[in-house]
């Protein structure tokens, strides 16, 4: 079984501002861990992955994120914000069991940019 | 990157009516795709995995009969929604695995907006 947790559900933050959005995971395998954007009416782009190499990981758009097992975390970052960040993003976790491995999505996180 | 398009973007259509919505990948071959539907400021669910030359698996709680799934090449897969209804808008998305990455990474359509009115 897997799950994910995305702690927050809105994040306020100002152009030019550090941006931290949280996501904790469970997983009976050694998962393969994403992040997705998402503008509205669009489909889901990704932004990085994770799969067993290096647990930093970095990501299009400046965009890196974290694989912490100790803390089952896989926190997404970005040193400074821009107003074209602003969109749903989503933390999402598969069993990188095969070809079918199934998608197991947080409920997203929904990133305001401020000027 | 692997890309994957979906046709059309958006489709309004008239209840009791069938829409058909295609996914393709459009520079590798893809012999899983999936189907999800999301609501508005919600998450994806996942309706079924399509498989290239066999039957769909439908997760549970979802129609095989209302969804109808083909699969029927290594680059496209169609979701027909039969009879459609209100309570069928959403936007649809599909998605596919490139085999070539290595990984079970996901690469995801534009989505298709279906409203029925």
């Amino acid at each position: 079984a897997q799950s994910v947790t995305q702690l927050d559900s809105h994040v306020s933050v100002s152009e030019g501002t550090p941006v931290l959005l949280r996501c904790n995971y469970s997983s009976s395998y050694s998962p393969s861990l994403f992040w997705y954007v998402q503008h509205p009416n669009k489909g889901l782009q990704l932004l990085l992955k994770y799969t067993s190499a290096a647990t930093l990981v970095k990501g299009i758009n400046g965009f890196e994120a974290e694989f912490k097992k100790s803390e089952t975390s896989f926190h997404l970052t970005k040193p400074s914000a821009h107003m074209s960040d602003a969109a749903e993003y989503f933390c999402v976790v598969s069993p990188n069991t095969g070809t079918a491995s199934k998608l197991t999505f947080g409920t997203g996180t929904r990133l305001q940019v401020t000027l | 990157g692997a890309v994957v398009s979906q046709h059309p973007s958006w489709v309004i259509c008239k209840s009791g009516t069938s829409v058909k919505i295609e996914c393709r990948s459009l520079d590798f071959q893809a012999t899983t795709m999936f189907w999800y539907r999301q609501f508005p400021k919600q998450s994806l669910m996942l309706m079924a995995t399509s498989n290239e030359g066999s039957k769909a698996t439908y997760e549970q709680g979802v129609e095989k009969d209302k969804f109808l799934i083909n699969h029927a090449s290594l680059t496209l897969s169609t979701l027909t929604v039969t009879s459609a209804h209100p309570e069928d808008s959403s936007f649809y998305i599909c998605s596919a695995r490139d085999p070539n990455s290595g990984t079970d990474t996901q690469y995801f359509g534009p989505g298709t907006r279906l409203t029925v009115l």
